[in-house]
């Protein structure tokens, strides 16, 4: 079945600190693997996309990395600030169709405290 | 910034009414989706397209209905709305991507969040 996992669920840390975002996925054919931002009651904002050939891509504080082989990926922030308080998506598309299905985990709530 | 609108923003109803939740792009793109989304929970999709006259029901069974006569607008419509389907409703819109092996961003809008009393 395919399925993406992301950890922790909910994450608090003070502002400047750096922190890492874990996701797992079991999706295949994998096509590549993205990040999303989601503000609370907005839509999705894309930080990154990888395809199966890139292991890094980084947007400004968001660095993401992707191990194919392991099928795990992280998003690294650093410097973290207010407005960085979120929720983080990882969502991974297959290349099994013409839809580019998409497969989305449930996010993690990212706080940032002054 | 995707050009990519929906309206209205929030919406509070009684049961057993009928509603349209309005999506627009201005993107020219041909592939619409509509996703469903409880709080702390994934996206689920609910309907797509793939260009004008072409709509297919997604991965989650949705009581909604939705229409595609023109590439920029593709409206969902519930004809007997319940507190079930209360619930933040996000469109998205993508290019077509080049062949199987190909990124298919979506852009999303800014949701509809629905409560139905």
């Amino acid at each position: 079945k395919n399925q993406v996992e992301q950890s922790p669920q909910s994450l608090i840390i003070l502002e400047g600190k750096n922190c890492t975002l874990q996701c797992n996925y079991t999706v295949s054919p994998f096509s590549n693997l993205r990040w999303y931002k989601q503000d609370t009651g907005r839509g999705p904002v894309s930080l990154t996309i990888m395809t199966f050939s890139e292991n890094t891509k980084s947007n400004g504080r968001y660095t993401a990395t992707l191990d194919a082989d392991t099928k795990q990926s992280s998003l690294h922030i650093t410097a973290s600030q207010l407005s960085d308080s979120a929720s983080y998506i990882c969502v991974v598309s297959d290349r099994g169709s013409t839809l580019g299905r998409l497969y989305f985990g449930r996010g993690t709530q990212l706080t940032v405290w002054p | 910034e995707a050009d990519i609108y929906q309206t209205p923003r929030y919406l509070v109803i009684g049961t057993g009414k009928k509603i349209t939740l309005e999506c627009s792009q201005t993107m020219g793109h041909d592939k619409m989706y509509w996703y469903q989304q409880d709080p702390g929970m994934e996206l689920h999709l609910i309907h797509y397209s793939y260009g004008v006259n072409s709509t297919e029901k997604g991965d989650l069974s949705s009581e909604s209905t939705v229409s595609r006569i023109r590439t920029e607008h593709f409206p969902l419509t519930l004809e007997s709305a319940r507190p079930s389907h209360t619930s933040q409703y996000l469109c998205a819109s993508s290019e077509p991507s080049s062949g199987t092996g190909g990124v298919n961003e979506q852009f999303f809008g800014p949701g509809t969040r629905l409560t139905v009393l």
